[in-house]
């Protein structure tokens, strides 16, 4: 089993919602990462945080929105998504942000109609 | 241009059958080559990190080696719990973040 955890699994929202993806890791992990994956292609990197901050940015669209409160817990808001952005959306922790040993969760599912 | 490729897209196995999988790499100043396994519909799971030329890393019927110029990830007598997409990965100079292969899905058959 994964330790670290993703919820919803699966999500499905219109154009105009707003929804959130959660991730949470209890291994004492400083570095924290968003992931996109399409199918059939490798994950893409979104977002780092480090020790809570926002460290890299991989020139996302403002409609995803990464939130980092607390050392443990990651979130990624999402407003306004378009049909393109269905994916699988994978969070990952790691001891520090030069770590190559990433331990990445199940992830969400989002289907945007 | 930093790059990874990897070979081949797609391999089916015998149950027993050993065999290689191939990742190629051009990277200036490479920190780490990494193993990862993913089973469909999941998050990748690690698998090795290696650092310089002629290092090798071993889990159960997994093997990874590095050259200056490729890394092998052999399977021997492998199994159908083995099936999955063995993803490769690199950090170098230019960012301490991954860059993943496109990867390889493994089938083996019983």
């Amino acid at each position: 089993d994964t330790e670290v955890t993703q919820t919803p699994k699966h999500l499905v929202m219109g154009m105009t919602n707003k929804k959130s993806l959660k991730c949470e890791q209890h291994m004492g992990h400083r570095a924290m990462y968003w992931y996109k994956q399409k199918a059939k292609k490798p994950p893409e990197l979104m977002f780092v945080y480090s020790y809570e901050k926002l460290s890299i940015n991989e020139s996302v669209p403002s409609r995803f929105s990464p939130e980092c409160p607390n050392s443990s817990l990651l979130n990624l808001h999402l407003h306004a998504l378009q049909p393109e952005d269905s994916a699988l959306y994978l969070c990952a922790s790691s001891q520090g942000d030069r770590s190559g040993e990433l331990f990445f969760g199940e992830g969400s599912r989002l289907t945007v109609l | 241009e930093d790059q990874v490729t990897q070979s081949p897209e797609a391999l089916r196995l015998q149950e027993g059958e050993s065999s290689s999988l191939n990742c190629s790499y051009t990277v200036s100043g490479l920190r780490g080559l990494f193993w990862y396994r993913q089973d469909p519909g999941k998050g990748p799971e690690f698998l090795f990190t290696l650092y310089s030329a002629g290092e090798e890393k071993e889990k159960e019927r997994l093997k990874a080696t590095l050259t200056k110029k490729e890394s092998f990830l052999h399977i021997t007598a492998p199994k159908p719990e083995d099936s999955a997409t063995y993803l490769c990965a690199f950090s170098g100079a230019g960012s301490y973040q991954l860059t993943f292969g496109k990867g390889t899905k493994l089938s083996v058959i019983p």
